[in-house]
């Protein structure tokens, strides 16, 4: 249980082109989503949280109108890079919040297997 | 506030011997703590977690990892590692359920034959 894919999992598109990332939960039904960047050997920087059928919150420097995120529904959520350029390269990952199921409380965090973005 | 400190970025250990990987954590409320391993190109795979209760926590291949309070620490241990335990890992803290995850630098362990 809780498995969460990406899609695509690597694309390849020229500066100034949109591309669109999606983020599902396959078995369970998640609220809450999140969007996080990956730089080689780094740890990962929150981007934004997502929340089914509202407005995303965005961490401190993160553009809202360059990543734009949807959670049209309890299973999907989508980031969309408008405008891309070189520097916006990177690895994306989603990870969608579920129940404990011991404690009822939303608490664990399954993460997508990641997208790789590269900008030429 | 809640912070994560993940002591080695590096950690080499030959196959069979014990896996040590260290995390101390600060969080001003009883945390949920984490660990979570990353393989090249993919994304994070959850390895264990403690919530409540035992302060032991077995999760999947062979590791587990303690609670300890006093000394605010969640370090992951395994007694035999394994070629394929060469990976990324990250632990992480939230302050509770519904708050946001916070993780560690990441610690790269590598396995000698």
């Amino acid at each position: 249980g809780a498995v969460v894919s990406q899609h695509p999992s690597r694309v390849i598109c020229k500066s100034g082109t949109s591309v669109k990332i999606e983020c599902r939960s396959l078995d369970f039904q998640a609220t809450t989503m999140f969007w996080y960047r990956q730089f080689p050997k780094k740890s990962l920087m929150l981007m934004a949280t997502s929340n089914e059928g509202s407005k995303a919150t965005y961490e401190q420097g993160v553009e809202k109108d360059k990543f734009l995120i949807n959670h049209a529904s309890l299973t999907l959520s989508t980031l969309t890079v408008t405008s891309a350029h070189p520097e916006d390269s990177s690895f994306y990952i989603c990870s969608a919040r579920d129940l404990d199921r011991a404690s009822g409380r939303a608490d664990t965090q399954y993460f997508g297997p990641g997208t790789r973005l590269t900008v030429l | 506030a809640q912070s994560v400190t993940q002591l080695g970025s590096h950690v080499s250990v030959s196959e069979g011997a014990l896996v040590l990987l260290r995390c101390n954590y600060s969080s001003s409320v009883p945390p949920y703590l984490f660990w979570y391993v990353q393989y090249p190109n993919q994304g994070l795979q959850l390895l264990l977690k403690y919530t409540t209760g035992a302060t032991l926590v077995k999760g999947i291949n062979g590791f587990e990892a303690e609670f300890k309070k006093s000394e605010t620490s969640f370090h992951l241990t395994k007694p035999s590692a394994h070629m394929s335990d060469a990976a990324e890992y990250f632990c992480a803290v939230i302050e509770g359920a519904g708050n946001m995850l916070t993780f560690g630098g990441g610690t790269r362990l590598m396995v000698k034959p």
